[in-house]
């Protein structure tokens, strides 16, 4: 399979610990994006990524959460001090430096906070 | 503020006939727009697009119409078929900022047999 992998798939965690999500995108896409859907919402920007240089961060990403993408090629996001707002879907995707051109999104990592 | 809206959270549609899809956007700034579907438990996939310097684009059952005047894009699936029920995303790029998508909330799309 080449597409976007993401891992895990569902994760259920405690209020107050961390958790760490990791994306491999397609092997020859240079751009990686983090995206978060929540219940009845489209998905939301979170960071960007071109090679291993982080471009852009949403402010919907606290000081909680910190994302790497080391060496250019995969990619994890983790969240410290888990709450209950962090409860969502986590979207990986990928794509090629080219305008115009579309991403292509992971199966994503559905993270339950309890 | 949102900034790219679909403003039919559902739809259903008899198997043969047109799917219309409707989405409106608040950012001139938008020169890109793309369609995404998706399915339960899966990631967006993505279906087609159109820079605005188009005013249709087609691919195959679907095709993308996009009216810049009135900031407003839709969606046509003919014929609509059971597998085409899924979500779909209306999504926006920026000029000069042409990686960071902005959706809307999503129509779900049911095609009945």
């Amino acid at each position: 399979d080449t597409g976007v992998s993401q891992d895990p798939r569902h994760k259920i965690t405690k209020r107050g610990q961390n958790v760490t999500f990791r994306c491999d995108p397609i092997s020859e896409h240079n751009r990686l994006y983090w995206y978060r859907q929540t219940l009845g919402q489209g998905p939301e920007f979170l960071t960007y990524f071109q090679n291993e240089a982080q471009l852009e961060k949403s402010r919907l990403l606290s000081d909680r959460f910190s994302a790497e993408r080391p060496k250019g090629s995969f990619s994890t996001l983790e969240i410290q001090r888990t709450e209950q707002g962090d409860s969502a879907m986590y979207l990986c995707a990928s794509s090629l430096d080219l305008v115009g051109t579309e991403a292509f999104f992971g199966q994503g990592t559905r993270l339950t906070v309890v | 503020d949102q900034q790219v809206k679909q403003n039919s959270p559902s739809l259903s549609v008899q198997e043969g006939r047109i799917s219309i899809l409707n989405c409106d956007y608040t950012n001139s700034m938008f020169d890109y727009f793309l369609w995404y579907k998706k399915y339960p438990a899966e990631g967006p996939t993505f279906l087609i697009s159109i820079s605005s310097i188009k005013d249709k684009n087609e691919d195959g059952r679907f095709t993308v119409f996009l009216n810049k005047s009135a900031k407003h894009l839709s969606l046509h699936i003919v014929p609509s078929q059971p597998g085409d029920s899924a979500v779909y995303f209306c999504a926006a790029l920026r000029g000069g900022s042409n990686y960071k998508l902005t959706f809307g909330k999503g129509t779900l799309l049911t095609v009945n047999p």
